[in-house]
């Protein structure tokens, strides 16, 4: 079975300091990896997702996240976070042809203070 | 419509009723999910649909839970005999030929 460990749970950031936040996954076969968002009171979005080429890949609002193959990786970034950038952070996986759906983290709430 | 849409958007139940919270995929989407998000367990799988296909229902938490979807389009999860633990957001999910996966708002349901 998969599982995916994101390693901060709360992140406090002020406006327009950098951002990263780590995402580790235990699959060993050919994956495909998502952060997905959810602001307050809103339903997940999609932010970016990686199935294969390029290991940076960029997603909406600013965000990439790069895939290290070898640690497991799919850490999400951003160099500059803005207030409008609170919300819920999750990373998720999914193998195969999907039926086992995606496999989630546990989350990050970040929180930008003004 | 343009996205997954799902109902009711809140369900409040008394302990040992049954529900039924409903999901419209988004159109041409042949995959369809359900996942749960309570604070204590994170966003779970619980089931997934490819067209008129039966599913694998070895995700769902407890045989009280149980999923149909109709002519490979609409869905709707039912759980009997509800408990205090089934309160949670229900989401509903679906996908076109890839795996990207496009989510509903959500049902929240309080057990009281």
């Amino acid at each position: 079975a998969q599982s995916v460990s994101q390693h901060n749970h709360h992140v406090i950031l002020s406006e327009a300091a950098s951002l990263e936040l780590g995402c580790n996954y235990s699959y060993g076969g050919t994956v495909n990896l998502f952060w997905y968002v959810q602001y307050p009171g809103q339903h997940l979005q999609l932010l970016l997702k990686y199935f294969s080429g390029d290991p940076l890949v960029k997603g909406i609002k600013g965000f990439e996240a790069e895939f290290i193959k070898s640690k497991f990786s799919f850490n999400l970034r951003k160099p500059s976070v803005q207030w409008s950038d609170t919300a819920e952070y999750f990373c998720a996986v999914i193998s195969g042809g999907g039926a086992d759906g995606l496999t989630f983290g546990k989350g990050t709430h970040l929180i930008i203070q003004p | 419509g343009a996205g997954v849409s799902q109902s009711p958007s809140n369900k409040v139940t008394e302990k040992g009723k049954d529900v039924e919270l409903r999901c419209d995929p988004i159109s041409g989407h042949t995959a369809l999910y359900w996942y749960r998000q309570s604070l204590g367990q994170g966003l779970e799988f619980l089931i997934y649909f490819q067209g008129n296909s039966a599913p694998d229902k070895s995700g769902l938490p407890s045989d009280r839970f149980s999923a149909e979807r109709t002519g490979g389009s609409v869905s709707t999860l039912t759980i009997q005999r509800t408990q205090q633990e089934d309160s949670a957001v229900y989401l509903c999910a679906s996908s076109a030929a890839g795996p990207t996966t496009f989510f509903g708002p959500g049902t929240r349901l309080t057990v009281l």
